[in-house]
């Protein structure tokens, strides 16, 4: 399967900032998605970054607070804006693959954001 | 609401035991069905993807699926410490263009030498 990149691995924020998310995949992928994790819980979906068109997003998350990039098939952006301590959590950055394995997610190594 | 559900453990099991893990979902459409392992501080990583009913084979992981029943289980065999993780259920309902997934909340599992 491709590899996932993500940039910062890890970062301290003040409230009120922005903080940008790259995602980088080593291969074209099909799909791209962008999660939250919290500490000891399960994945909650913020939205599938779409190429050349705006992100869908799950109920609960908003363009504004999360706006979402990808230009191609390789790369999207997560930025979480005006962050307050709730943000504070673990981002991941998956992809789809394309023939035999097009269902399968694989996953970056996540962004562990602490807002202060 | 579409559900997946795991028991959220943990499950403690000795060191050359088979561990099962258990899974069920809501969704009577749903067509594919993965397990993925994480272990702390780390993302989640892919051990078994399936996608018709019986059973899948992948070295000591076995994964099962029962769609009638609307349940998916997978064994780890010969159990090592290293399997300590926790393992996400994840079910994807629709084959079209949006490819979600639902996850359950996972299982805790402690191997113990």
């Amino acid at each position: 399967s491709a590899v996932i990149s993500q940039k910062p691995s890890r970062d301290i924020c003040q409230r009120g900032t922005s903080l940008t998310i790259q995602c980088q995949v080593d291969s074209q992928v099909t799909m791209m998605f962008w999660y939250r994790q919290q500490p000891g819980q399960s994945l909650t979906l913020i939205a599938t970054a779409n190429q050349g068109s705006e992100a869908t997003y799950e109920s609960g998350f908003v363009i504004d607070k999360f706006p979402i990039s990808r230009p191609n098939l390789t790369f999207s952006t997560l930025t979480v804006s005006n962050m307050s301590p709730e943000d504070s959590s673990i981002y991941l950055c998956s992809g789809t693959g394309a023939g035999g394995t097009w269902a399968e997610q694989f996953f970056g190594p996540g962004t562990r954001l602490t807002v202060l | 609401q579409k559900e997946v559900e795991q028991n959220s453990g943990p499950l403690s099991v000795p060191e050359g035991a088979i561990a099962s893990l258990n899974c069920t979902y809501s969704d009577r459409v749903s067509q594919s069905f993965f397990w993925y392992r994480q272990y702390s501080g780390k993302s989640p990583e892919l051990i078994m993807s399936i996608y018709s009913n019986g059973d899948k084979e992948d070295g000591r992981f076995t994964a099962q699926l029962n769609k009638a029943s609307q349940y998916v289980s997978l064994l780890i065999r010969d159990s090592q410490p290293s399997d300590s993780a926790t393992y996400l259920c994840a079910v994807m309902a629709d084959a079209g263009n949006n490819r979600k997934l639902i996850w359950g909340l996972g299982t805790s599992l402690a191997v113990n030498p």
